[in-house]
């Protein structure tokens, strides 16, 4: 299986910074790779698919970019509703996989 | 709107079985791939069945194979999981999803609400 890391675990942050977030396969997944935000008791909600397409109706701030196995989220300008847990999700190959989930928190 | 809607959730001793259905709106349920994932009690995401358009094709994670069994039925636009012989660790909010309409699935998007299964004697 492919295994998916992300850092940091967790991050603090204000409203109005810039949050980059890591996302590394242990093997190639071209751009086979999407961004979910989740929000305590609620379900995730894709971001980003195929490494850098934004999910519509999602706002610009955030982004995606990489390939192969090196990936980051952005958000450029922090804003109250984004604090939450962030996942990232490979579907190169079976069985698609999680990272372990990035928390950001309001410093 | 495109909506899913988890039911059959509940508090179930080892060994025991329960089956989780999903009811699909707003969109062409036969076109898309379908996913069940799960998340533990404070823990990451987990995949843990996918289902094909026609339901040919049906894959599991290794920890469910023999136990847990996928199935839809798309005159009905609902996606099912079936569930025995059911352990401890199988404790988890399970969600359905949609996970693309292409020959192979995806993303997983949108997700339903979650439906808690809790195993415990």
């Amino acid at each position: 299986d492919i295994q998916m890391t992300q850092s940091p675990s967790s991050v603090s942050a204000s409203v109005g910074d810039r949050v980059t977030i890591t996302c590394r396969a242990s093997q190639g997944i071209s751009s086979w790779l999407a961004w979910y935000q989740q929000k305590p008791g609620k379900a995730p909600k894709l971001l980003i698919y195929a490494a850098s397409s934004l999910q519509s109706g999602v706002p610009s701030r955030f982004s995606g970019s990489g390939s192969g196995t090196d990936f980051t989220l952005t958000i450029s300008s922090l804003q109250p509703e984004d604090f939450a847990t962030y996942y990232c999700q490979q579907a190169n190959s079976f069985p698609p996989t999680f990272g372990q989930g990035t928390k950001l928190e309001i410093k | 709107e495109v909506q899913l809607v988890e039911s059959g959730g509940g508090l179930v001793q080892p060994g025991g079985s329960l089956r989780l259905s999903c009811a699909a709106s707003g969109f062409t349920f036969s076109s898309y791939w379908m996913s069940w994932v799960r998340q533990a009690p404070g823990k990451g995401l987990e995949w843990v069945a996918n289902i094909k358009q026609d339901g040919s094709e049906k894959y599991y994670v290794d920890s469910v194979k023999g136990r847990f069994t996928i199935s839809r039925d798309n005159a009905k636009n609902s996606l099912y999981l079936q569930m025995n012989s059911l352990r401890a660790e199988d404790t988890a909010v399970y969600y359905c999803a949609r996970a693309g309409g292409g020959s192979i699935p995806d993303w997983f998007d949108p997700w339903g609400q979650g439906t808690l299964v809790t195993v415990s004697s």
